[in-house]
């Protein structure tokens, strides 16, 4: 079964709009971290936003949020008035864990985020 | 130079060649790691160290041979490489907490892509 899932392989989103990027998990651990990378063409994979499981609060970050809901498993990035430079593939990744081989992330297809003028 | 820095950025080579990816952290930390990126796959991690030890090699063929001289360097020296070893690759850090648990977020490179010929 999948671990991480992002359902959405590719959207358009008008410039300015709001966009909401979908990503579920599954785990039985109770303790893993949400984490959201954006790769625009040029390849370089830039880290946007994380989320602990114990977070009591949703992460933001600048116009980036996680819109948390720990019971459904989703950690969907918010994206607020969306630039065209955010037009990128974007990644949703969770680590598993506390254990001291836990340095492997888990990772998404990822949505290719397409904003147009 | 800040971050984490990857040379070359565009390497073509053909099946006999050998040749070195290399990639420099400016971060601090003690933790790097080796990724695959095909298209339309997850990435794939290929070796990690800590604390410049090899912690992990996920069954990555002989033909990629990585070295951590010290904190701040990896390389990946590449030997008689196939066409299916076209990728981009992608070295990351992070910093690894003395109990060895992994909590940090991982910060990447631009990355090199790889042709073989």
């Amino acid at each position: 079964a999948q671990k991480i899932t992002q359902t959405q392989p590719g959207m358009f989103v008008q410039e300015k709009e709001a966009v909401t990027l979908d990503c579920t998990y599954d785990t039985s651990d109770p303790s893993y971290g949400l984490f959201w990378y954006k790769q625009p063409s040029s390849g370089e994979m830039i880290f946007l936003i994380y989320q602990g499981s114990y977070d009591q609060q949703n992460a933001t970050e600048g116009r980036y949020s996680l819109n948390f809901q720990k019971a459904r498993k989703s950690a969907n990035l918010v994206i607020s008035a969306s630039q065209l430079g955010d037009s990128a593939m974007y990644f949703c990744a969770m680590r598993e864990g506390l254990m001291d081989s836990n340095y492997q992330l888990i990772w998404g297809a990822g949505t290719k985020l397409i904003i147009k003028p | 130079e800040t971050g984490v820095t990857q040379t070359p950025r565009h390497l073509v080579m053909g099946m006999t060649n050998k040749k070195s990816l290399k990639c420099e952290q400016h971060l601090g930390h003690n933790a790097m790691y080796w990724y695959k990126q095909s298209a339309k796959k997850p990435l794939e991690l290929m070796f990690v160290y800590s604390l410049e030890e090899r912690v992990e090699n996920n069954s990555v063929p002989s033909r990629f041979s990585p070295e951590c001289p010290n904190s701040s360097h990896l390389f990946l020296h590449l030997h008689t490489l196939q066409p299916e070893d076209s990728a981009l690759y992608l070295c990351a850090s992070s910093q690894v907490a003395a109990s060895g648990i992994y909590t940090d977020t991982q910060y990447f490179g631009p990355g090199t892509r790889l042709t073989v010929l």
